[in-house]
Formats: C-alpha cells, structure tokens, sequence
C-alpha cells in the first residue's frame, strides 16, 4: 500500500464543510483511495472510495487531483456527531487495508 | 452494508487464559481480516482468513498465539491464547464485500490482568 498523509487534527464548525486533505504522493495508477472514520470506542466505518474519478454518497464527497497525488473528504454539513478519527488508505482493492494514525476532527458547536 | 456482529462485546481475563472471539456476517464474505487497536494506537493488521486456507498472519503475529478460524463464508473466530496484560486489545474483524467495501465489526475490547 502507498503511504498516505494526513494532519494530526483538525477543527471545524458545526454546519460548515469539513475538508479533510490526504497526500498519497506514491500511489500506483490502480490504488483505490479509502476513507474510513472512527467514533470513540466504536468499529471504524467506511466512508468512501475512489480510484480516479470523483466520488459522492450519502456520507461525503471525494475529491481525487488529476495526477492522484492527493485528496481531500469533504462533510457538507459537519455536525457533532461527525466528530471522529478520519483515515485515509491508499489500497490495491484486493488485498488488507493498512491504517496509520489518521486526522482527528473536532466538530465545534 | 454489512451486519456484522462480535461476540463476546468485551471481556476481563486472567493471565494465561485463552478467549475465543466469534465474528459473524449477515452475508457471505470471501475475505475476512482480524486487526487489533491497543489502547490510543491505531489498528494493526493480525491477519487475513480466506474460506477454506489457512490463515495468513502478519509480521509479529502467530498461529499458536492467534489461531483462527473460518469454516463458512459467514463466520470466524479468532483465539487469544495464552493471555498477557499486553494482550488487553479491542479486536476486531473486517469482512470484505464485492464492491471491495471493507466493513469492521462493533469491536471485542479485551482486558487481561
């Protein structure tokens, strides 16, 4: 798996956009780009994926650069209870994911 | 997504013991991945359980430590055996679905004293 780069933590406002960035500078042309969160004390839960193309659920939107070096999840409208640890994972699609320490957001009221 | 179900939710052990962790999928999954998050760290990967294979463990996890299971597309255990106050873990499994979805189960924290 590609290493990925995350800040340590970040803050937003409740009801602003949270844009979380994640640099991947070594990912290989078929690495899918997954997000995941964790809510304390819970099992993470997935977010969304991409590959090259942009990518929008329920949850979030993906925003992958043309040259796949970077990304950023974007929560529309953060609320408190998207206060979580986010982890962004560059991955093969087939094979284990690899977490590393990930970005803590503190949603504000 | 998945409903994926860990049972026991958490236990508390006595040293030398063994605790077997049961992980149940409401669908059939070929992969399944054991990791473990220590208290504040992150989660590592113990290893990877494919139906009807042996199990492939990580670099600093073993067979005889962790012995794992998967005799369905819908089921796993996995064994902490021998237990150590090193050992209090959440633990938890990780079926991958078809759309290459990978989903965790609630968790199985784990205290050794």
């Amino acid at each position: 798996d590609a290493k990925t780069t995350q800040p340590p933590s970040m803050d937003c406002a409740e009801g602003r956009a949270a844009n979380l960035p994640c640099n991947h500078s070594t990912i290989s042309g078929n690495e899918y780009v997954y997000w995941y969160r964790q809510i304390h004390s819970q099992g993470p839960q997935y977010i969304i994926h991409g590959l090259k193309n942009n990518e929008t659920n329920e949850m979030a939107s993906l925003i992958i650069t043309e040259d796949r070096k970077s990304s950023t999840l974007i929560l529309p409208h953060a609320t408190l209870r998207d206060t979580a640890v986010y982890y962004c994972i560059a991955d093969f699609g087939n094979e284990k994911l690899t977490f590393g320490t990930g970005t803590r957001l503190t949603i504000i009221p | 997504s998945a409903v994926i179900s860990q049972k026991p939710s958490r236990d508390i052990c006595q040293r030398g013991t063994s605790l077997t962790i049961q992980c149940q999928v409401d669908s059939q999954v070929t992969m399944m991945f054991w990791y473990r998050q220590q208290p504040g760290q992150s989660l590592t990967l113990i290893a990877t359980a494919n139906q009807g294979s042996e199990a492939t463990y990580e670099s600093g996890f073993v067979i005889d430590k962790f012995p794992i299971s998967r005799p369905n597309l819908t089921f796993s255990t996995l064994t902490v055996s021998n237990m150590s106050p090193e050992d209090s873990s959440i633990y938890l499994c990780s079926p991958r679905g078809p759309d290459n979805e990978q989903f965790f189960g609630p968790g199985t924290r784990l205290t050794v004293l």
